[in-house]
């Protein structure tokens, strides 16, 4: 089964308008960190935030914003007031304390902002 | 240069080829990466190596054989490709294990097999 489900193959949205990047998890680890990486055109991964999980607080960093849910093991992304630069791929991962070596990715969610 | 770097960026090779992919990071990191990303798929690792040596082969065939002769150079030897490799191969590095530190991730090369 897939450790890490982002339903949303692809989105488009207008500029300026605020879109949310769904994630969902599956672990029986108590202790583990869920990721959310950006992928523009140009290949590379690019770090955007950990969480771990004994910290539900939910994150705000400019126009970015993500929602931990514990109760429904989800930790969706959330973009105020989009820009033609977010179009990217945004991928959501997992790594569990106790399988400290492994790293699960979702298969991303295309996003494009039409100007 | 800075970050982490991939050479080559594109790679086209028969099934019968030998070929290296090449992955330097200038971060001074402890701990470097393979993923694969194919069409459709979640990035799968497949190998970790820290501080030069491997400790993860996550079941990948052994026409992939990585080698990390220090701790800011990986490569990843290819020979008797079947088409279904063909994919994007990222490296990473991080400052150290586990996996749940943040990892830097370079370009990519774009592997084809004929």
């Amino acid at each position: 089964a897939q450790k890490v489900t982002q339903a949303q193959t692809e989105i488009s949205v207008v500029e300026k308008e605020d879109v949310t990047l769904d994630c969902v998890y599956e672990t029986r680890d108590t202790t583990y960190y869920l990721f959310w990486y950006k992928q523009p055109p140009s290949g590379e991964l690019v770090f955007l935030i950990r969480r771990n999980s004994f910290d539900e607080q939910n994150e705000i960093s400019g126009r970015y914003s993500w929602n931990f849910q514990k109760s429904t093991s989800s930790f969706n992304f959330t973009i105020t007031a989009s820009q033609v630069v977010d179009s990217a791929v945004y991928f959501c991962a997992l790594s569990e304390a106790n399988t400290g070596n492994q790293f699960y990715f979702g298969t991303g969610t295309s996003l494009t902002v039409i100007p | 240069e800075t970050g982490v770097t991939q050479t080559p960026r594109h790679l086209v090779m028969g099934m019968t080829n030998k070929k290296s992919l090449k992955c330097e990071q200038h971060l001074g990191h402890n701990a470097m990466y393979w993923y694969k990303q194919s069409a459709k798929k979640p990035l799968e690792l497949m190998f970790v190596y820290s501080l030069e040596e491997r400790v993860e082969n996550n079941s990948v065939p052994s026409r992939f054989s990585p080698e990390c002769p220090n701790s800011s150079h990986l490569f990843l030897h290819l020979h008797t490709l079947q088409p279904e490799d063909s994919a994007l191969y990222l490296c990473a590095s991080s400052q150290a294990l586990p996996l749940y530190n943040e990892q830097f991730f370079g370009p990519g090369t774009r592997l084809t097999v004929l």
